[in-house]
């Protein structure tokens, strides 16, 4: 059964300090794999997408990678800010049509 | 582009009571579509994916049920809710996934 991972479940920073999340996956025949971020009380907001064929894809101060043969994706963000505070989701579309969810990340920025 | 309608947005339900959660899509055709709950302090967990009219695929056990009467609709049903049926219901699609707006039930 394809399953997603994601650590640490919570992480604490300073403002202005570069962070990694991590997802692991246990299937490596994916279409996708994307983050997104969760406010509290609101929906999702899709961050970065990167296709199977990708290594990374960069949007602003975020940078995610994507290792299909290991199983992993790292979302990095650079210089955080206490507007990043949320919980970071991390999703795989597996081959099987099935799209699964890790637990999430939930991050405090401290100003 | 594609957009998801989903609702209503709140729902207070009473034990016992049955429940329709709608969803339609906008912008595409023959979409796949997915139910996801997302439980109180937990993560979104897949409940039911469609790939075609009719064709409906249930990741877990449970109280609710899913349809997809027409190729743009995703209807999650439930005969008599349960408390544990509280949650946060996510609509779905995927290749770059789109979400509604979700739908909070409470169950009381």
């Amino acid at each position: 059964k394809q399953e997603v991972t994601q650590i640490p479940a919570a992480l604490s920073v300073p403002e202005g300090e570069n962070l990694v999340l991590n997802c692991s996956f246990t299937d490596s025949a994916i279409y996708n794999l994307q983050w997104f971020r969760q406010d509290p009380g609101k929906g999702l907001t899709s961050l970065l997408l990167i296709q199977s064929s990708q290594r990374e894809q960069t949007s602003g101060r975020l940078n995610a990678s994507l290792d299909k043969s290991s199983g992993r994706s790292t979302l990095y963000i650079a210089a955080s800010q206490p507007g990043d505070s949320a919980t970071y989701l991390c999703a795989v579309h597996f081959t099987g049509n099935q799209f699964y969810f890790g637990t999430g990340t939930s991050l405090t920025v401290i100003p | 582009s594609q957009t998801i309608h989903q609702w209503p947005a709140t729902l207070v339900q009473p034990v016992g009571s049955p429940l329709s959660l709608e969803c339609t899509v906008e912008g595409t055709s023959n979409p796949n579509l997915y139910w996801y709950r997302q439980a109180a302090g937990r993560g979104l967990q897949l409940l039911f994916y469609s790939v075609g009219i009719g064709q409906i695929s249930s990741e877990v056990p449970q109280n609710l049920s899913a349809s997809r009467p027409q190729d743009r609709q995703f209807i999650l049903s439930s005969k008599k809710l349960l408390l544990s049926d509280s949650g946060f219901y996510l609509c779905a699609t995927d290749t770059e996934a789109f979400f509604g707006q979700g739908t909070r039930l409470t169950v009381v």
